[in-house]
C-alpha cells in the first residue's frame, strides 16, 4: 500500500524558513518524480514544485508564485522527499501535500497534507 | 499559471446524473489527453478518480465517467449518491515545466 506521510508544518513568522518532509513507503520511491501541492485554507489546490528521479538528473520544476524562494530535494535512501521554504509571506499559509507522480503526466497517490501558517 | 475553469457548485438528487465541467484552453486541455479528476472531502487529502481523459483508476466506481472535447473536460457521475457530495478539481498537463494546472473547484450537493 502506498503511503505518503508528511510532517514539519507549524506556524511561522513572515521572512521565516521551515523544512517540510514527506516519508514515501509501499513503492519504489526512487523510480517516481514527487510533487509538492498546496492548498490555502478554502481555496483551490495549486502546484508547488516537483523534483525527477536520479534516471533525469534529479532536475526541479517550481511555481512562479514560489521559484526562488522554494527548493524541493529528495533522499532516495531514505524514501524521502522535502521542501525547504525561505522567505515565506503570509500568502503560502496552507497545507501542503507530497505527492506521487504516476510518470505518465497524472498525480495519483496524496499524503494527508501538514498545515502550514505563516503569520505574526 | 492560469487556473482551469469549472462551475463553483453542481447539484442533483440521489439518483440522478451529473456533470461537471473543466474549461482550459489550446496549451493545455485542448493539446493534451492528460486530464485527470480529483474528489476531495472536506478535510481529506485528495483522491484521483479519472487519469488520461477517461481511464479510472481500480477501486473507483464506474458511475464515475470522463471525456474532453476540445478545450473542454467534463466528468459525469451516474446514480448519484449522498457520499459523492465533495468537491471536485479537474488538473491537465500543461508543460514540462509546468507539469500541472488544477481546476478552481467544483462543490457537489446532493439534495
Amino acid at each position: 500500500e502506498v503511503q505518503l506521510v508528511e510532517s514539519g508544518g507549524g506556524l511561522v513568522q513572515p521572512g521565516g524558513s521551515l523544512r517540510l518532509s514527506c516519508a514515501a513507503s509501499g513503492f519504489t520511491f526512487s523510480d517516481h518524480y514527487m510533487d509538492w501541492v498546496r492548498q490555502a485554507p478554502g481555496k483551490g489546490l495549486e502546484w508547488v514544485g516537483r523534483i525527477r528521479n536520479r534516471a533525469d538528473s534529479y532536475t526541479t520544476d517550481y511555481a512562479a508564485s514560489v521559484k526562488g524562494r522554494f527548493t524541493v530535494s529528495r533522499d532516495d535512501s531514505k524514501n524521502s522527499l522535502y521542501l525547504q521554504m525561505n522567505s515565506l509571506r503570509t500568502e503560502d499559509t496552507a497545507v501542503y501535500y507530497c505527492v506521487r507522480d504516476s510518470g505518465t503526466y497524472y498525480l495519483d497517490y496524496w499524503g494527508q497534507g501538514t498545515l502550514v501558517t505563516v503569520s505574526s | 499559471q492560469s487556473a482551469l475553469t469549472q462551475p463553483a457548485s453542481v447539484s442533483g438528487s440521489p439518483g440522478q446524473s451529473i456533470t461537471i465541467s473543466c474549461t482550459g484552453t489550446s496549451s493545455d486541455v485542448g493539446s493534451y489527453n492528460y486530464v485527470s479528476w480529483f474528489q476531495q472531502h472536506p478535510d481529506k487529502a485528495p483522491k484521483l478518480m479519472i487519469y488520461e481523459v477517461s481511464n479510472r483508476p481500480s477501486g473507483v466506481s464506474n458511475r464515475f465517467s470522463g471525456s474532453k472535447s476540445g478545450n473542454t473536460a467534463s466528468l459525469t457521475i451516474s446514480g448519484l449518491q449522498a457520499e459523492d457530495e465533495a468537491d471536485y478539481y479537474c488538473t491537465s498537463y500543461k508543460s514540462s515545466s509546468t507539469p500541472f494546472v488544477f481546476g478552481t473547484g467544483t462543490k457537489v450537493t446532493v439534495l
